[in-house]
């Protein structure tokens, strides 16, 4: 069974750019999350979606969103890129919601200058 | 608000010792604790702990939680090089039924020869 994926891999882009990140869960998981990984902040929640609804969400500002789409797949953009968005996103997936181990991407490592 | 802290930050030790990672929490609506291991890019799962007192085992390493005092411990015996890696803690709080991992910074294990 294929792993979850991520493309692009690495990004690079300027501040006040915006970026579109891309997750394809394992086949047959439902849900996503995605993650910012920083060296100083480590792994923070970003938001969760589940059949197309996002249904929770972290303490980050409204120029980061996401949407999932009906094979399950899941995108999050961020517009007006800033130096401090420099960092590894990871989407977990997960078969249901409650109770259910997520797995862990390769991870997208934005760089933004 | 919720929170997850491990300790040591960092630890080097010689093949063979055996370590002991820990991970404290304070969370609202704890649902489980998750142990991962991360060499590059993708944590990759080790462990989901529910159930205070119950000893989950896989080879050379084991977990426990104690709900009561809020905490688990990664035990990693006979280490070898291949088990240097940054070693995350992560708790499942839930919100009805969504999906959110808070992470600790984790443990930075490096195994010397």
């Amino acid at each position: 069974k294929a792993g979850v994926t991520q493309t692009p891999r690495y990004l690079i882009k300027t501040r006040g750019q915006q970026v579109t990140l891309s997750c394809s869960p394992i086949s047959g998981h439902r849900s996503v999350s995605w993650y910012q990984q920083t060296p100083g902040q480590g792994l923070q929640f970003l938001f969760e979606y589940f059949s197309e609804t996002q249904r929770n969400k972290g303490n980050f500002p409204g120029r980061f969103s996401g949407r999932q789409f009906s094979n399950s797949r899941s995108e999050m953009n961020v517009s007006t890129l800033e130096l401090g968005d420099s960092a590894l996103y990871l989407c977990a997936s997960s078969r249901l919601a409650e109770q259910e181990t997520q797995y862990f991407g390769p991870g997208t490592r934005l760089l933004v200058l | 608000e919720d929170k997850v802290v491990q300790s040591p930050l960092s630890l080097v030790v010689h093949e063979g010792d055996t370590v002991t990672l820990n991970c404290s929490y304070e969370v609202t609506n704890f649902r489980s604790l998750l142990w991962y291991k991360q060499e590059k890019k993708a944590p990759t799962f080790l462990f989901m702990l529910t159930s205070s007192g119950i000893e989950k085992k896989s080879g050379r390493l084991s977990s426990i939680l104690d709900k009561k005092e809020l905490f688990s411990i990664l035990n990693i015996t006979a280490t070898q090089t291949g088990d240097s890696a940054i070693y995350l803690c992560a708790v499942d709080v839930h919100g009805g039924a969504t999906n959110k991992l808070i992470f600790g910074t984790g443990t930075l294990l490096a195994v010397q020869p």
